[in-house]
């Protein structure tokens, strides 16, 4: 199975700061990762396929690079509604496996 | 607007059978070459993926569950079954249905359910 480490595992942000997450993967997963927001309660958000894809009605604030087995998810300037788990997955080969989360707080 | 609802049996005992179904609306299943799959998530852990059936109706499965999983679809019905033998505690999570939109991105998910393995 590919494992997927994301770091860090949580942080503090404020409202209007640039966050950044990564996501390495346990071996090479072309451009096939993809991005997740998760709300307490709630069924986990996909905000960017493929790497560097932005889903549609997603906030252009959200961004994603990277490829091989480095990735980054940026939020240019954090807003109140983005305090949640982010999530990378890859869907490169089977078992599609998930990163352990990010949990972004309010500082 | 596709919509995905997960239903079946919030309680299972151990040893037995979960059973959930995946009902979509908005959208024939048989349309848009889509695959459809299973996540499940133990409160307060992360995410793992349980299974995916294609189009074509062929199936991939966790190898960690692979005995004990079988996803299967009712065209008729316009829902997709996913079944759990020989359950534990360790199964207890909330289990979420979702579309793959491309190469296992899910773009469309059910609002999930809760499933509770007791003794």
């Amino acid at each position: 199975d590919i494992q997927m480490t994301q770091s860090p595992s949580s942080l503090s942000a404020s409202v209007g700061d640039r966050v950044t997450i990564t996501c390495r993967a346990s071996q090479t997963i072309n451009n096939y990762l993809n991005w997740y927001l998760q709300k307490p309660g709630k069924a986990p958000k996909l905000l960017i396929y493929a790497a560097f894809n932005l889903q549609s009605g997603v906030p252009s604030r959200f961004s994603g690079s990277g490829s091989g087995t480095e990735f980054t998810l940026t939020i240019s300037s954090l807003q109140p509604e983005d305090f949640a788990t982010f999530y990378c997955q890859q869907g490169y080969s089977s078992p599609l496996t998930f990163g352990g989360g990010t949990k972004v707080e309010i500082k | 607007q596709l919509q995905l609802q997960e239903s079946g049996s919030g309680l299972v005992k151990v040893s037995q059978t979960l059973s959930l179904t995946c009902a979509v609306a908005g959208e024939s299943i048989s349309s848009g070459g889509f695959s459809w799959g299973w996540i499940r998530q133990p409160l307060g852990k992360g995410l793992e993926w349980i299974g995916y059936i294609y189009p074509s109706g062929s199936t991939d499965y966790n190898p960690s569950l692979k005995s004990r999983v079988s996803i299967s679809v009712d065209m008729s019905k316009n829902h997709f079954t996913l079944r759990l033998s020989s359950v534990t505690a360790a199964d207890t999570a909330v289990y979420y249905c979702a579309r793959d939109l491309t190469s296992g991105a899910f773009d469309i998910w059910g609002q999930g359910i809760v499933v509770t393995v007791s003794s």
